[in-house]
């Protein structure tokens, strides 16, 4: 399993854009990047997943360098409901193992 | 999407005892994982429940101590066997739906969790 870093916790103010950070230097060639996260007192949910175009949806946008060590996940404008824990999760996807190997994540905290 | 429920939401227990968490799917769903959370740590998967076979086991877990259950296409059980206060945790169950026919999202859904704890 390709292992992640991501910073322990970030702050943001709220309606401020957030960047967050996940490196993955030892990604395969076929893995998908997903982001989760994981709201206080709930199991996680999935944000957004890529492979080498940047993706955008309706709650965030993901960034993928090119040489897909590293990705960011952008949240446009930060709500005090996008407070949680963020995980960068390498997963090969489609007929690869479906299981998904969480790592330490991000903890967001968003200031009013 | 899929809907998941477990049950119970949270129980208290004591040490020696076994207790049991059901996860129930609003579909049928070929792949269902259930993972331990222990306080302020990040997700840990346990095992993979196969429908119609043994569960597949992560390295560090055990049948004796984790049996599960699989019965059909949309419910799972996972037992905490002869607990311990080290048992203290939140159990999530996933499903990954994708393989279905008709479905071609990869993304996972978790249920609420149950949060156990043991005296």
């Amino acid at each position: 399993d390709a292992k992640t870093t991501q910073p322990n916790s970030m702050e943001s103010n709220e309606e401020e854009p957030v960047h967050l950070p996940c490196n993955h230097s030892t990604i395969s060639g076929t893995d998908y990047i997903h982001w989760y996260r994981q709201l206080p007192s709930q199991g996680p949910e999935y944000v957004i997943h890529g492979l080498t175009s940047n993706v955008n949806n309706r709650m965030a946008s993901l960034a993928i360098a090119e040489d897909r060590k590293s990705s960011t996940l952008i949240l446009h404008r930060a709500t005090l409901r996008d407070a949680a824990v963020y995980y960068c999760i390498p997963h090969p996807g489609p007929g690869g193992s479906e299981k998904l190997v969480f790592g330490k994540g991000t903890k967001l905290t968003v200031n009013p | 999407s899929a809907v998941i429920s477990q049950k119970p939401s949270r129980d208290i227990c004591q040490r020696g005892t076994s207790l049991t968490i059901q996860c129930q799917v609003d579909s049928q769903v070929t792949m269902m994982f259930w993972y331990r959370q222990q306080p302020g740590q990040s997700l840990t998967l346990i095992a993979t429940a196969n429908q119609g076979s043994e569960a597949t086991y992560e390295s560090g877990f055990v049948i004796d101590k984790f049996p599960i259950s699989r019965p059909n296409l949309t419910f799972s059980t996972l037992t905490v066997s002869n607990m311990s206060p080290e048992d203290s945790s939140i159990y999530l169950c996933s499903v990954a739906p994708w393989r279905l026919a008709g479905i071609t999202t990869d993304t996972q859904y978790f249920g609420p969790g149950t949060r156990l704890t043991v005296l």
